[in-house]
């Protein structure tokens, strides 16, 4: 059965730490999509990133920055020099779906909070 | 800002009464979800419509839920005889064919229930 599991319930740091939120994933599909969503205290998920099964190239973006490995199905975020607006809860999830890859299957979510 | 819609933002109700929520999504986007979130969960999947097709359900769509997008544009969810368990926030999602498509979200519609 496919499921996401984000072990880290919550985590604290200082401003301008570096922090990692951990996914794991599990899957039969072999081709499959991960993404990361962001949700700040005003409830809207917002879409970070997507990565499908065939790319493990890692991804930056500015602060942001990804690391898939098919070999251990993980899909580790982190944020360098972390700031106060990054606090939220963060989400992974899976894409699966007979056909066309529909519906989103979530982790239960990392509450990151950044104190100044 | 054309993103996805979704009304009412928050909706308190009797046990035992029917509400109904409605999403907006993204214009061009011909695929359209809801999902249920619970606090301190992450979102979970209910139902999919590519155009106005319904084509995928959960389980956890009892048989008082449903939803519809009859003209392939805005859906609404209905729940009728609300129970307890029902309070929660319902996301609605939008998102171009194919499946490497990110889904965009809407604000949600949190539901309480007395």
């Amino acid at each position: 059965a496919q499921k996401v599991t984000q072990a880290q319930t919550e985590i604290s740091v200082v401003e301008k730490e570096d922090v990692t939120l951990d996914c794991v994933y599990e899957t039969r599909d072999t081709t499959y999509y991960l993404f990361w969503y962001k949700q700040p205290p005003s409830g809207e998920l917002v879409f970070l990133i997507r990565r499908n099964s065939f790319d493990e190239q890692n991804e930056i973006s500015g602060r942001y920055s990804w690391n898939f490995q098919k070999s251990t199905s993980s899909f580790n975020f982190t944020i360098t020099a972390s700031q106060v607006v990054d606090s939220a809860v963060y989400f992974c999830a899976l894409s699966e779906g007979v056909g066309g890859y529909n519906k989103l299957i979530f982790g239960a979510g990392t509450r990151l909070a950044v104190h100044p | 800002d054309t993103g996805v819609s979704q009304n009412p933002r928050h909706k308190i109700t009797k046990r035992g009464q029917n509400v109904t929520f409605r999403c907006d999504p993204i214009s061009e986007h011909n695929r359209l979800y809801w999902y249920r979130q619970t606090l301190g969960q992450g979102p979970e999947f209910l139902t999919y419509f590519q155009n106005e097709a319904q084509l995928e359900k959960s389980r956890l769509l009892s048989d008082r839920f449903s939803a519809e997008r009859p003209k392939g544009s805005f859906s609404t969810l209905e729940i009728q005889r609300t129970e307890q368990g029902d309070s929660a926030m319902y996301l609605c999602a939008s998102s171009l064919p194919g499946g490497n498509q990110p889904q965009h979200f809407g604000d949600g519609t949190r539901l309480s229930i007395l």
